[in-house]
């Protein structure tokens, strides 16, 4: 089936900095891309909507400046958290709709990376 | 508000069959049923996916009345690695794609 990936799977940085996470479409083209937040023991929360060649879509009390999308290619998607801050450590998952699947039903997630900012 | 209500936990054993109904009274015409799966620390895994009566795969079966205000996942003869949380969603196509918004998910537990 379908590849979605992300690097890194786990990223431990210091307070303040910032740190990118990639996701990837490995064997198809993604138009669309969606990032998550998973905290433990809880369910995963849509953070915004990623389109390729425009801005992505954020979803309510997402701060798009501390959470920046950008995705430039029809198979990369990266979240940049700016800033980081302990409470921003989280487990980040993105998903990928493939360009052919005109119904949108069909979303493939990546293997998710562990974000922890000490 | 959610769109879906799940069961927060199941619990089973080796070699049941396991039943896990979700509610959606407000899902829209266009919107199809889908079934994930979540290990820990692992992003979700597609298992199942419907519109409308029963469909079956190799690794399960998705049962949804006529009216599609609810659906049930079932899974054949579950073993211990079949613990994990399964979600119910039901896709906001508003936009021209699926827009999935997790609920809180079943936490199925497998006992030997």
């Amino acid at each position: 089936g379908a590849v979605v990936s992300q690097h890194p799977s786990r990223v431990i940085c210091k307070s303040g900095t910032s740190v990118k996470i990639e996701c990837r479409s490995l064997d198809f083209q993604a138009t669309t891309m969606f990032w998550y937040r998973q905290f433990p023991k809880q369910s995963l929360m849509l953070m915004a909507t990623s389109n390729e060649g425009s801005k992505a879509t954020y979803e309510q009390g997402v701060e798009k400046d501390k959470f920046l999308i950008n995705h430039a290619s029809l198979t990369l998607s990266t979240l940049t958290v700016t800033s980081a801050h302990p409470e921003d450590s989280s487990f980040y998952i993105c998903s990928a709709v493939p360009t052919t699947d005109r119904s949108g039903n069909t979303i493939y997630f990546g293997e998710g990376s562990w974000l922890t900012v000490v | 508000l959610a769109k879906t209500t799940q069961p927060i936990s199941m619990d089973s054993y080796e070699g049941q069959e396991v039943n896990i109904t979700c509610s959606h009274n407000n899902i829209a015409t266009n919107d199809y049923i889908t079934w994930y799966q979540q290990f820990p620390s692992q992003g979700p895994r597609f298992i199942i996916q419907g519109y409308k009566t029963k469909v079956t795969n190799e690794v399960a079966s998705l049962f949804i009345p006529a009216d599609r205000k609810s659906s049930t996942l079932s899974l054949p003869r579950v073993s211990l690695s079949d613990t994990a949380v399964y979600y119910c969603l039901v896709g906001d196509s508003s936009g021209g794609y699926n827009k999935l918004i997790f609920g809180a998910g079943t936490r199925l537990a497998v006992h030997p």
